[in-house]
C-alpha cells in the first residue's frame, strides 16, 4: 500500500527566497506523481504533474523532479512571492490503479513580506 | 465558466438524516471522482466513475451511494449520517482513467454532522 509523506508539515520564507519542498513515497512502483496546491477554503489546483518515465517538469517558477528509485519528489520554488502561500500536496498513483491518487498531507507554506 | 462545481458548499445537518452532494464538470471529460478530506486535512479517494460505470470504491460505507445519471455529473448521497462524517468532500474530474491525467478539483463541500 503507498504511503505517501510530506516534510515540513509547515515552512515559513521571506518574499524572494528559493525553497525546496518534499514528498516520498513508500512504493517504487508509481505511474505519476503529482504537485498540487490547495488554498484555504478552496480545491486543490494541479501544478505538474511527472510521468514514471520522466525526471522533472517545469512550470514558471517550479519545478518538481521524481526519483523513483529513492522514493522522493521535490517541488522547487524559485523566487518565492506572497501569493505563492498556500497548502502544496503531492499525489502518487500506483500501478494497476491508475488514476487513485494516494496524497500526502501537505506542507503549508507561507510567504512573508 | 467554473470547470468542476459543487454544490452546496456548506452542508449543516443532524446525525442520521439522509443528504446529497451535486457535481458537475464542463470540461467534457471521462472521468470523475469523489474525495474525502479529513479534520488533519488528509485527502483520501472514496470512488471514481468513468463514463458513468463505477471503477474505484475505496470500502467506503454502503451509506455512501454515488450516482452517475451522466458523464459530467457524479452526485454524492449519504444515508443516515454519523458524527464522523463530517469532513469536506470533494468532488474531481480528469479527461480520461489513465495515470498520465490531470484532475481537477471543485472547491469543496464542507460537511458538519451535529
Amino acid at each position: 500500500k503507498q504511503e505517501v509523506t510530506q516534510i515540513p508539515a509547515a515552512l515559513s520564507v521571506p518574499e524572494g527566497e528559493n525553497l525546496v519542498l518534499n514528498c516520498s513515497f513508500t512504493d517504487s512502483a508509481i505511474y505519476n506523481l503529482q504537485w498540487f496546491r490547495q488554498d484555504p477554503g478552496k480545491g486543490l489546483t494541479s501544478l505538474l504533474l511527472i510521468q514514471s518515465s520522466q525526471r522533472e517538469q517545469t512550470s514558471g517558477r517550479l519545478n518538481a523532479s521524481l526519483d523513483k528509485s529513492s522514493g522522493r519528489s521535490t517541488l522547487y520554488i524559485a523566487a518565492s512571492q506572497p501569493g505563492d502561500s498556500a497548502t502544496y500536496l503531492c499525489a502518487g498513483s500506483d500501478t494497476g490503479t491508475a488514476s487513485k491518487l494516494t496524497f500526502g498531507t501537505g506542507t503549508r507554506l507561507q510567504v512573508t513580506l | 465558466d467554473t470547470a468542476v462545481s459543487q454544490t452546496p458548499k456548506y452542508l449543516v445537518t443532524q446525525m442520521g438524516n439522509d443528504k446529497s452532494i451535486k457535481c458537475e464538470q464542463n470540461l467534457g471529460h471521462d472521468t470523475m471522482y469523489w474525495y474525502k478530506q479529513d479534520s488533519k486535512k488528509f485527502l483520501k479517494i472514496m470512488f471514481s466513475y468513468n463514463n458513468k460505470e463505477l471503477i474505484i470504491n475505496e470500502t467506503v460505507p454502503n451509506r455512501f451511494s454515488p450516482k452517475s445519471p451522466d458523464k459530467a455529473h457524479l452526485n454524492l448521497h449519504i444515508n443516515s449520517l454519523e458524527l464522523g462524517d463530517s469532513a469536506v468532500y470533494f468532488c474531481a474530474s480528469s479527461q480520461a482513467l489513465g495515470a498520465r491525467e490531470k484532475l481537477f478539483f471543485g472547491s469543496g463541500t464542507q460537511l458538519s454532522v451535529l
